[in-house]
């Protein structure tokens, strides 16, 4: 089955700009994360939606913001840029393993790496 | 507030070598763990997850155990592989708000050199 798939790879933005973020979770899972990793801090969560409501938020600015849509596919948005949001986003989708495990595992994208000049 | 603390930060073995890697976290309230690889400028790869009711798993020549009373995870590689290198993050989930959310670890930076 396919995987998660986050758009687009790579972009690059002017601070003050705004950059909005795509990902689309595994057939299935209806719980979708977002992740900010950057050298200084590792990775970071950001939010969680399930449902298309936001389950969980992280410790970031307001102007990071995120939504879910009926298909389960997910947004984030980053507004106002500044040098400091350079980094790799990740996403990740969290469902039920129909295998051995049952765990619910969580799955993620090959991310989305933002440089902000 | 969690906190996962992984040991050592970095790692650079011969290839053939068994290694152990450390994860451990504050709160023993955990859900799952989940060990993962990360290669350079990519996503996560997802390699053993550990439910809080089990005490191991394996999965080739990986072995990941968990001890919540202590807060620790391992992560064993058993006879090591140029292909290994890669850095090793361990994510505990923890409830909150109806959810489980991660907390990652800092990471292992593991080199197998041939």
């Amino acid at each position: 089955k396919a995987g998660v798939t986050q758009t687009p790879r790579y972009l690059i933005k002017t601070r003050g700009q705004q950059v909005t973020l795509s990902c689309s979770p595994i057939s299935g899972h209806r719980s979708v994360s977002w992740y900010q990793q950057t050298p200084g801090q590792g990775l970071q969560f950001l939010f969680e939606y399930f449902s298309e409501t936001q389950r969980n938020k992280g410790n970031f600015p307001g102007r990071f913001s995120g939504r879910q849509f009926s298909n389960s596919r997910s947004e984030m948005n980053v507004s106002t840029l500044e040098l400091g949001d350079s980094a790799l986003y990740l996403c990740a989708s969290s469902g039920w393993d129909r295998g051995a495990s049952g765990a619910n595992v969580l799955t993620f994208g090959a991310g989305s790496r933002l440089t902000v000049l | 507030k969690q906190e996962v603390t992984q040991i050592p930060a970095a790692l650079s073995v011969p290839e053939g070598e068994n290694l152990v890697l450390n994860c451990s976290f504050t709160d023993s309230a955990i859900y799952n763990l989940q060990w993962f690889r990360q290669d350079p400028g990519k996503g996560l790869t997802s390699l053993l997850l550990i439910q809080s009711s089990q005490r191991e798993q394996t999965s080739g020549r990986l072995n990941a155990s968990l001890d919540k009373s202590s807060g620790r995870s391992t992560l064993y590689i058993a006879a090591s592989q140029p292909g290994d290198s890669a850095t090793y993050l361990c994510a505990a989930r923890f409830p909150s708000g109806g959810s489980y959310i991660p907390t990652f670890g800092r990471g292992t930076s593991l080199i197998v050199h041939p």
